[in-house]
């Protein structure tokens, strides 16, 4: 089973910063990696699919990157909005389950 | 736009059981895989089940294998989760989720308490 490690369990930054979020996997998950995005009392929403593709609707200063173990979100200038949970994901295709990261709490500084 | 939306949550007895439906709607249902996943309060995501498209193949994991059951109506457009031998450590907010997934439901609490 696949292990999704994230870093830091707590960032804490100013509007308008730069942030980096990182997810490495306990073994090779090639390409197949997902970000989510959680305020609290809603549900999670998909920001990028297969480590670099942006989910529909989903602005431009969110970007993925990384292939194999290592994966990192980046967020270019941070807006109000963009303070909440973020949760790395990983799919198995056989046999079929998904794995979630803990969790990176992006909070205001 | 794609919807899904759950129902059946509740406050249950430990030992007991409980129904979750999600009702989905906006795309084509039967085309899709589907999951269910919970978070705990104040916790992370869990992966809970998965059902192909034509319900085919059914996987679980660990923690509710033997005691939940998934399944799916396509003529209906719904999915299900059949929860028994409810335990404290269930209480959770169910999501149904389609695919990898790209879309979640608003989720359904689920209170397991004496």
């Amino acid at each position: 089973e696949v292990v999704l490690t994230q870093s830091p369990a707590t960032l804490s930054l100013s509007p308008g910063e730069r942030a980096t979020l990182s997810c490495r996997a306990s073994q090779s998950v090639s390409s197949y990696l997902a970000w989510y995005q959680q305020k609290p009392g809603q549900a999670p929403r998909l920001l990028i699919y297969d480590a670099s593709n942006r989910a529909t609707g989903i602005p431009a200063r969110f970007s993925g990157s990384g292939s194999g173990t290592d994966f990192t979100l980046t967020i270019s200038s941070l807006e109000p909005e963009d303070f909440a949970v973020y949760y790395c994901q990983q799919r198995s295709n056989w046999p079929p389950s998904i794995t979630f990261g803990q969790g990176t709490r992006l909070e205001i500084k | 736009q794609v919807q899904l939306v759950e129902s059946g949550g509740g406050l249950v007895k430990p030992g007991g059981s409980l129904r979750l439906s999600c009702a989905a709607s906006g795309f084509t249902f039967s085309d899709y895989y589907m999951s269910w996943i919970r978070q705990a309060p104040g916790k992370g995501l869990e992966w809970v089940s998965y059902i192909s498209s034509s319900g085919s193949t059914i996987y679980y994991a660990d923690s509710v294998k033997g005691r939940f059951t998934i399944s799916r109506d396509n003529a209906k457009n719904s999915l299900y989760l059949q929860m028994n031998s409810l335990r404290a450590e269930d209480t959770a907010v169910y999501y149904c989720a389609r695919g990898s997934p790209d879309y979640w439901g608003q989720g359904t609490l689920v209170t397991v308490s004496s």
